[in-house]
């Protein structure tokens, strides 16, 4: 079964440092989205993204998140300057397009931020 | 934008028993509705899609209904088992390629 890959699971950081987080969607799916999930709160959309360009983006993906695909396998996420409160578990998710317009997400395993 | 309500944060049940979880939204009655499946420290994992015309949806033993009037979805498993305990939600699909996803009900299937 095809899978959604996230790396790390886990990334412990400074406040104030960058970091990144890298998603390996399924290879023939063309929609790519980011969720985020605090601790025993709910799954959160942050950004999708499409044909190379956002798509659609919450209140919450403000100017020290940015996506990029840097290559033809790869989808990632920066957090330019963390804070404590983006502490989280991240999510990639992808789709692929689907005849009948309804789009079915596959999630990674997820990438847990802590910021200290 | 779409908010979703989730019936309970927490449901216990009998193994055998048939668990009821409710999904409400508020705004417009959206094409389709998902119901996912979520496991302590891991993604979503979906498991049933029901469209707007669509009163009712069945896989195995899990059932989902979708009222567009009452703006009410209902998701039932039937004969649950402990191994069905986890975080089930309900999605819709806000605008544009945006997912909202409601709050989840936390079930507990015990033996």
């Amino acid at each position: 079964e095809p899978e959604v890959t996230q790396t790390p699971s886990h990334q412990v950081t400074q406040m104030g440092q960058e970091v990144i987080l890298r998603c390996v969607p399924i290879s023939n799916h063309l929609y790519f989205y980011w969720y985020r999930q605090i601790l025993g709160q709910k799954v959160e959309f942050l950004v999708s993204f499409y044909n190379n360009e956002i798509s659609e983006k919450s209140e919450i993906f403000d100017d020290q998140f940015s996506v990029e695909r840097p290559d033809g396998s790869n989808f990632t996420l920066k957090i330019r300057s963390t804070k404590l409160e983006d502490s989280a578990m991240y999510f990639c998710a992808s789709s692929p397009i689907q005849m009948s317009g309804a789009n079915v997400l596959t999630f990674g395993a997820g990438s847990r931020l802590t910021v200290l | 934008s779409q908010k979703i309500e989730q019936n309970s944060e927490a449901l216990n049940i009998q193994e055998g028993k048939t668990a009821t979880l409710t999904c409400n939204y508020t705004n417009y009655s959206p094409a389709y509705l998902q119901w996912y499946r979520q496991d302590p420290g891991r993604g979503p994992v979906f498991l049933l899609l029901i469209r707007e015309n669509e009163k009712e949806k069945r896989k195995e033993r899990l059932k989902v209904t979708f009222d567009t009037t009452l703006k009410q979805s209902l998701f039932h498993i039937t004969a649950s088992q402990p191994a069905d305990s986890a975080t089930y939600l309900c999605a819709l699909e806000d605008y544009g390629q945006n997912f909202v996803f409601g709050p989840g009900t936390r079930l507990s299937v015990l033996p």
